[in-house]
Order: C-alpha cells, then sequence, then structure tokens
C-alpha cells in the first residue's frame, strides 16, 4: 500500500533556530500533500495545502513566513519551520492523498508518523 | 463549533466490551471517513462511507451515516488492548481532498 515517510521524527533545539521537516511519497507520485499541526489531546489542524510545482495554499491565520513548504517533486514535500519559538512547539504531521484516483475526495489519505517538535 | 464534532471526548472499556463513538457534520458531505491514531503516531485510515451507503464494515469495525441527521457512528465489536488509540472522523472540503477533523475519541482499552 501507499506509504508516506516523514523525518525527522523529533526534534529539540534551540529559539531562533530554522527547523526542516520532510515528507516524501516511498512508493507513489503525490501531487498534493497535506501539513497538520497537533497539539496535545488535541486534533489536528490543516496548516497548508501543499501542490507539487506550484506555491502552498495556506490556512487562514497561518503566517507562510514562518512555515515554508516547498514541494519540489512529486515525492517530496518540506515544511520549514523559520526562527522557531517555544510556542512552535507541537506534533506536525503530513499526509498525501491516495494516487492515481481521479476523484480526489472520494478517497483516503496516507499519513507520515508525524514529527515531535520542541523548541527550548 | 467544528465541523465534525465526536462524543464521546474519551472512552474507557474493557476488553471484549463494544465501543460506540459518534460524530457529527454541518455542511453536506461526499464521503466520511475514519481515521485511527495511537499515541505519538500519524494516523491510519480505517474506513470510508460514501454519502448513498447507510452502513459498512471492515473486520470488527461497523460504521453507519445518517445525512439526515449529519452524523456518523463507529463501533468496534469485541475490543482489544491494541484498540487503544484515539479515534477522528474527518469530511472532505474540497475536491482537492483536504480534510476536516473531528475532535477525536480517546479509547482506552484495559485487559
Amino acid at each position: 500500500g501507499a506509504v508516506v515517510s516523514q523525518h525527522p521524527s523529533r526534534v529539540i533545539c534551540k529559539s531562533g533556530t530554522s527547523v526542516k521537516i520532510e515528507c516524501r511519497s516511498l512508493d507513489f507520485q503525490a501531487t498534493t500533500m497535506f501539513w497538520y499541526r497537533q497539539f496535545p489531546k488535541q486534533s489536528l489542524m490543516l496548516m497548508a495545502t501543499s501542490n507539487e510545482g506550484s506555491k502552498a495554499t495556506y490556512e487562514q491565520g497561518v503566517e507562510k513566513d514562518k512555515f515554508l513548504i516547498n514541494h519540489a517533486s512529486l515525492t517530496l514535500s518540506t515544511l520549514t519551520v523559520t526562527s522557531a519559538h517555544p510556542e512552535d512547539s507541537s506534533f506536525y504531521i503530513c499526509s498525501a492523498r491516495d494516487p492515481g484516483q481521479v476523484i480526489y475526495s472520494n478517497q483516503p489519505q496516507h499519513f507520515g508518523d508525524g514529527t515531535r517538535l520542541s523548541i527550548l | 463549533s467544528q465541523q465534525g464534532e465526536e462524543d464521546p471526548q474519551a472512552l474507557s472499556i474493557q476488553e471484549g466490551e463494544n465501543a460506540t463513538m459518534n460524530c457529527s457534520y454541518k455542511t453536506s458531505i461526499n464521503n466520511l471517513q475514519w481515521y485511527r491514531q495511537n499515541s505519538g503516531r500519524g494516523l491510519v485510515h480505517l474506513i470510508l462511507i460514501r454519502s448513498n451507503e447507510r452502513e459498512k464494515h471492515s473486520g470488527r469495525l461497523r460504521v453507519t451515516l445518517d445525512t439526515s441527521k449529519k452524523s456518523s457512528s463507529l463501533l468496534i465489536t469485541a475490543s482489544r488492548a491494541a484498540d487503544t488509540a484515539s479515534y477522528f472522523c474527518a469530511t472532505v472540503l474540497n475536491s482537492w481532498g483536504k480534510l476536516q477533523f473531528g475532535a477525536g475519541t480517546q479509547v482506552v482499552v484495559t485487559p
């Protein structure tokens, strides 16, 4: 089945550091990927939709200059948290649409295992 | 309140018992999806039910959908300790497959 790999699984760094998180589709091409943020014991909040070869679409309230998304190939999307601060500490998860489907809304998504970001 | 609200927020049962959780949504849907999340991990797709379906089964899972009430339920029968996880319903918001998740139900199954 379709597999999405997310790396790294955990990051601990100092305030002011920029952190890059990678999301790869391992055995399929993903023209669209999604980035979510999740706080403890809460649901997933969509941050942005990442489309290969074009600019990401950010949800309302998400700072695009803070959370840089690059989807340069059909198998890789990256999220860079720039100048991270303690309030950016969270669990970040990516997902990709099921490949090869015409009606995208009728298919499940495949999720990475998430990245736990802790800013000291 | 957000699309895809769920209840209960938490559920604690013993092995062998059934677990039922409910999800309500606000807009019209094409389908509704259920996902599972183990602690500290990503989500795993469990089952998708289309708007023209009323009930769907997959192993020990049974999902119902009532579009007139804009609600769905997930039943896990004969629960096991390994079923301990958070369960989320999700609706699709656009043609690109953008999902809106419910608040989730945290299920704890004790041996």
